[in-house]
């Protein structure tokens, strides 16, 4: 039984590189979330997806920022031109669906960015 | 707005009972989740309540809900060195169904 994987688990840049990020959800998982947490922080939600289809974006994502799910599977989030204000885990989480136990979401071991 | 609070910090010694506690301000929170961070490490899933439930046991794990006050309690008996971590509370307040955390809290657990 495989969980939710990411990849890279960790990615150093610097300022004004393009960097982006990959999520595979447990299968069959049909939500897909995207979640970002700074130092003594809690994950704050970025974007989501049902399928493929991005239904929602925070305000924390920025233009910089773009999130994919081509076919409904894995998902890669993109950063361009990185700041250091970027430098963050970056938590992918999956669940089954809307509609009670189906809406537990199941994380990844997220991507730790530091921008230089 | 949603928000989630809790404390910052909890130190017990090895084999007492460990109590973490959160508020939350979301009443419209079906579920709300208790999830455990290792240093370095995701989010890993220890429990979650229905918002129509008091209480629920799962093992050494303990869940209190007040909905009235929107106060949530966890629980952990028998506390063990590999309890240390950073503790989770989290409601699925967000308009797509996405958790809102708090801060989290570090556990830390003297042998």
């Amino acid at each position: 039984d495989t969980g939710v994987s990411q990849d890279p688990r960790h990615k150093i840049t610097k300022r004004g590189q393009n960097v982006t990020f990959r999520c595979d959800p447990i299968s069959e998982h049909n939500r897909l979330y995207w979640y970002r947490q700074t130092l003594g922080q809690g994950p704050e939600f970025l974007t989501y997806f049902q399928n493929e289809a991005q239904l929602e974006k925070s305000r924390l994502l920025s233009d910089r920022f773009s999130a994919e799910r081509p076919k409904g599977s894995f998902s890669t989030l993109e950063i361009q031109r990185t700041e250091q204000g970027d430098s963050a885990m970056y938590l992918c989480a999956s669940s089954l669906g809307p509609g009670h136990l189906q809406e537990t979401q199941y994380f990844g071991p997220g991507t730790r960015l530091l921008v230089l | 707005g949603e928000d989630v609070e809790q404390s910052l910090f909890l130190s017990v010694r090895e084999g007492d009972s460990s109590v973490i506690n959160c508020t939350y301000t979301d009443s419209s929170s079906t579920y709300l989740y208790w999830y455990k961070q290792e240093p370095g490490a995701g989010l890993q899933l220890l429990t979650y309540i229905f918002s129509n439930m008091d209480m629920k046991q799962d093992q050494r794990l303990t869940v209190l809900l007040n909905k009235k006050d929107k106060h949530l309690s966890l629980r952990i008996a028998d506390t063990q060195t590999g309890d240390s971590a950073i503790y989770f509370c989290a409601e699925n307040g967000g308009s797509q169904g996405n958790l809102i955390f708090g801060k989290g809290t570090k556990l830390s657990v003297k042998p």
